[in-house]
């Protein structure tokens, strides 16, 4: 069965770093890339941007480029979004979803049941 | 800046039929945007239903279809269920790693 199993909610401070993972299950994990979505509090989503574990090749959606950080570890079937220095609006959900290309297309399969980002002074 | 746009919401009748509709802010949207559809409920992740226009994933209920309708990507609801209350999102592909999330749409049945 394929899972994506994200890590806890978090409560950080303004200016403070933070790093969420994301850790795949039950499918060749270097072989499909991971995204990113965050969902600011009773808001839309957003596509953050996207790696792909097998070599590291990480590309950002405009918007967020320069303002997080997406890495893998493939050793440990994990994927991470991380910042430097967190801001109030950065508080949000944030998923992580596992891309599926196929001969039909292109598709967000699986998805994480989201990390909580809390940031408050 | 790319805008996807999505009716803000409708309503619908058990056991009637609606259309969602996407728009993208580049012009008409056509099968090489790979139009995906999403699923969420209050409280839950995001849940996958249509890929590249009209093809579906295996847990997607058959009445739910995809389509391509005057320059719009389309989702269509036949026969809705009071479990399909919950807001619908598009996503569009502009290419690289540009996808766009459609502000969504919130669907009532009453």
């Amino acid at each position: 069965e394929v899972q994506l199993v994200q890590s806890g909610a978090e409560v950080k401070k303004p200016g403070e770093s933070l790093k969420i993972s994301c850790k795949g299950s039950g499918y060749s994990f270097t072989s499909y890339w991971i995204g990113w979505v965050r969902q600011m509090p009773g808001k839309g989503l957003e596509w953050m941007g996207i790696i792909y574990p097998g070599d590291s090749d990480t590309r950002y959606s405009p918007s967020f480029q320069g303002q997080v950080t997406i890495s893998a570890d493939k050793s440990i079937s994990t994927a991470y979004l991380q910042w430097s220095s967190l801001k109030a609006s950065d508080t949000a959900m944030y998923y992580c979803v596992r891309r599926f290309k196929t001969v039909a297309g292109t598709t967000l399969d699986y998805w994480g049941q989201g990390t909580l980002v809390t940031v408050s002074s | 800046q790319t805008v996807v746009t999505q009716e803000p919401s409708l309503t619908v009748s058990p056991g009637g039929t609606v259309t969602l509709t996407c728009a993208s802010s580049t012009g008409a949207v056509t099968s090489g945007y790979y139009p995906n559809w999403f699923q969420q409920k209050p409280g839950q992740a995001p849940r996958a239903l249509i890929y590249s226009t009209s093809n579906k994933h295996s847990w997607t209920p058959a009445r739910f279809s995809g389509s391509l309708l005057g320059g719009k990507a389309a989702l269509t609801l036949s026969g809705v269920q009071p479990e399909d209350e919950a807001e619908y999102y598009c996503l569009l592909y502009y290419g690289g790693a540009h996808w766009v999330f459609g502000g969504g749409t919130k669907l009532t049945v009453l």
